[in-house]
């Protein structure tokens, strides 16, 4: 099946720093989404991205759904204590718009 | 509440024992989803509800597993003779129309751990 490959698996940076996360996959989506987790919570929704090319941001975030509908990128600007969590991609796979693909996830440590 | 509550949030079971998970979508939400996540890894589709019915249960990993939601609102994940490989947290969302995941909103999940 479809598979998303996230890269780094972690990431350890200090308070007011920037930080770019990536997601590949070897097939196409058509949506690309961007969600973070907390401990002991559920995915929340951060960003959604629905054409090649689309540049979207949210507050300090950004994400970039890629030209070739392979990949996609988050940027987190001036980082900040409560970005900690681990933040997956994900995409609708199998044909559908509803079964989502999650990536295995990034997780941020932000020393403050 | 205003979002999807799950229960119990944590759940300790033996091997070979029946589990139920509880959600509780938000009101007025049609669509449900289930998914697992497994430690380290991202949440994995289980199965859809469009209303009562279950309109996509591919992911369900065998016949153990088994879902319900007879109005059409609360569902209830059922596992039979559960085995250690069952331990996981198990999500729930839910969305306001049939088949838009990405208006969805997840639950807390429940911690399940078989011993």
């Amino acid at each position: 099946g479809q598979q998303l490959n996230q890269s780094p698996q972690s990431m350890f940076i200090q308070e007011g720093e920037d930080v770019s996360m990536n997601c590949t996959s070897s097939s196409i989506f058509n949506t690309w989404l961007w969600y973070k987790q907390d401990p002991g919570e559920g995915p929340v929704l951060l960003i959604a991205l629905y054409k090649a090319g689309e540049l979207t941001s949210n507050g300090r975030l950004t994400a970039q759904f890629g030209i070739t509908r392979k990949d996609s990128f988050l940027n987190i600007s001036a980082s900040i204590p409560s970005d900690v969590g681990i933040y997956f991609c994900a995409g609708p796979s199998g044909g559908s718009n509803y079964k989502l693909t999650f990536g295995k996830g990034t997780l941020l440590t932000v020393n403050p | 509440g205003a979002g999807v509550s799950q229960t119990p949030s944590n759940k300790v079971t033996e091997k070979g024992k029946y589990v139920e998970l509880r959600c509780d979508p938000i009101s007025g939400h049609t669509a449900l989803y289930w998914y697992r996540q497994s430690l380290g890894q991202g949440p994995e589709f289980l199965i859809y509800f469009q209303g009562t019915g279950a309109a996509d249960d591919s992911g369900l990993p065998n016949d153990r597993f088994f879902a319900v939601r007879p109005e059409g609102s609360v569902s209830t994940l059922k596992i039979q003779r559960t085995e250690r490989g069952d331990s996981a947290v198990y999500l729930c969302a839910s969305s306001l129309k049939g088949g838009q995941n990405t208006e969805a909103f997840f639950g807390q999940g429940t911690r399940l751990t078989v011993v």
